[in-house]
């Protein structure tokens, strides 16, 4: 059963401490991505990979950092630095993003609160 | 810089009505245009993706335009239902990065 895992549904932490998003696919696709939901706004993309060891920022990285030592897997950590991290964090892979016809598959979500 | 818009934010209808879904875009330098359904506390399903060069696109009771010039794109929904309820984005895809340029997206209610 192909598709985007992402740990955990819902994740609680204190200002001040970093945290680790998980994001895994299975679909066997080179590309992935962070994207963060706010409410009545589009996602944002934070940073994307196009191939293992390899990632760039997108429009809003400041706070956050992430890692692609495998092609399965592209976890992100929401550091204490982020001003407002509270937020919807989508995960989402596609085989080719230059490919006309690539589409993004998006995982279930992780819902960060800090308090 | 390319700005997605999407108007309007919220719309209730009776279920069995025809629907049109507004997408627009200032930029007409597109690779392609995706729909995509998102329900409460749920990731994004992708529906229908138009390629550049493409007119529209169709799945089941779903029908998408693009218009490129105008920098326009609707999203038909054919006798609606309930289960239809949800949140439709759209994003297209630029050709600078190759990256999605997103909408804030429609909540769409459809009364039973």
């Amino acid at each position: 059963d192909g598709g985007i895992t992402q740990s955990p549904k819902y994740l609680f932490r204190k200002e001040g401490q970093n945290v680790t998003l998980s994001c895994e696919q299975n679909l066997n696709h080179d590309a992935m991505y962070w994207y963060r939901q706010d409410p009545g706004q589009g996602l944002r993309l934070i940073y994307y990979s196009q191939i293992v060891n390899d990632f760039q920022k997108g429009d809003i990285a400041e706070g956050y950092s992430v890692s692609r030592e495998k092609k399965e897997s592209f976890p992100l950590t929401v550091t204490s630095a982020q001003k407002n991290p509270t937020a919807f964090y989508l995960c989402a892979s596609s085989i080719f993003p230059r490919r006309v016809t690539d589409e993004q598959y998006f995982g279930p979500g992780t819902r960060l609160t800090v308090t | 810089k390319q700005e997605v818009t999407q108007i309007p934010a919220a719309l209730s209808v009776p279920e069995g009505e025809n629907l049109v879904l507004n997408c627009s875009f200032t930029d007409s330098a597109i690779y392609n245009l995706q729909w995509f359904r998102q329900d409460p506390g749920k990731g994004l399903t992708s529906l229908l993706l138009i390629q550049s060069s493409q007119r529209e696109q169709t799945s089941g009771r779903l029908n998408a335009s693009l218009d490129k010039s105008s920098g326009r794109s609707t999203l038909y929904i054919a006798a609606s239902q309930p289960g239809d309820s949800a949140t439709y984005l759209c994003a297209v895809r630029a050709l600078s990065n190759y990256q999605l340029i997103w909408g804030a997206g429609t909540k769409l209610i459809i009364k039973p």
